[in-house]
């Protein structure tokens, strides 16, 4: 059975401060997605990630898959109180049928003005 | 807006009762998945389709759950004689199966249910 393990699980900072959120599994992954969940609303994607190695950035948030694609991370820069919710990495297998996304069980983060 | 959408928001329902939700996927979207979420926990999966074909089904999905996606547009997921346990954020997901490797899931907002 895949696992991604998100870490830390609850993180508080100030504003103004850096940032990164860890994702880890033994399993590979065909493709990891980053998520951001507010309370009572379904997540929503921030990036896909889907070759061993590759960065993308949003902004200030910059995504890494790890090169044998079983880790990501995402490190927020100049962290601000509009960036508070939950981070959850999801991670997709393809075994010549679908599975559905693994997640994570998610990143608390509160940025204190 | 041409999102998924989910339909209640909100249910709440008496321990033996049945409920069912309905999503509406992106238009253009071959694929609809449905996924749990508890307090504290990532989602987890349920089940998806493909068009109208029900393709996995996760341990999760008790005899009590049943799903359809008659005309491979919008689903309906089923729960029969509640129980407490049940009580969840039920979540439904689509995507375009392009290249597998690119697919991306888009979430609906979910619909909380309570029983009590």
């Amino acid at each position: 059975t895949q696992l991604l393990e998100q870490s830390p699980q609850f993180l508080s900072i100030q504003e103004g401060e850096n940032l990164t959120v860890y994702c880890n599994s033994s399993s590979v992954f065909s493709s990891l997605q980053w998520y951001r969940q507010e309370p009572g609303e379904g997540p929503v994607l921030l990036v896909t990630v889907v070759t061993g190695g590759e960065v993308k950035k949003l902004k200030r948030l910059t995504f890494q898959f790890g090169d044998a694609r079983k880790d990501s991370s995402l490190h927020i820069t100049a962290a601000q109180p509009g960036d508070t919710g939950l981070y959850l990495c999801a991670g997709a297998i393809w075994r010549g049928g679908a599975d559905g996304l693994t997640f994570g069980k998610g990143t608390h983060l509160i940025i204190q003005p | 807006d041409t999102g998924v959408s989910q339909n209640p928001r909100h249910k709440i329902t008496k321990r033996g009762q049945n409920v069912t939700f309905r999503c509406d996927p992106i238009s253009e979207h071959n694929r609809l998945y449905w996924y749990r979420q508890t307090l504290g926990q990532g989602p987890e999966f349920l089940t998806y389709f493909q068009n109208e074909a029900q393709l996995e089904k996760s341990r999760l999905l008790s005899d009590r759950f049943s799903a359809e996606r008659p005309k491979g547009s919008f689903s309906t997921l089923e729960i029969q004689r509640t129980e407490q346990g049940d009580s969840a954020m039920y979540l439904c997901a689509s995507s375009l199966l392009a290249r597998v490797s690119k697919e991306t899931q888009y979430f609906g907002p979910g619909t909380r249910l309570l029983v009590l």
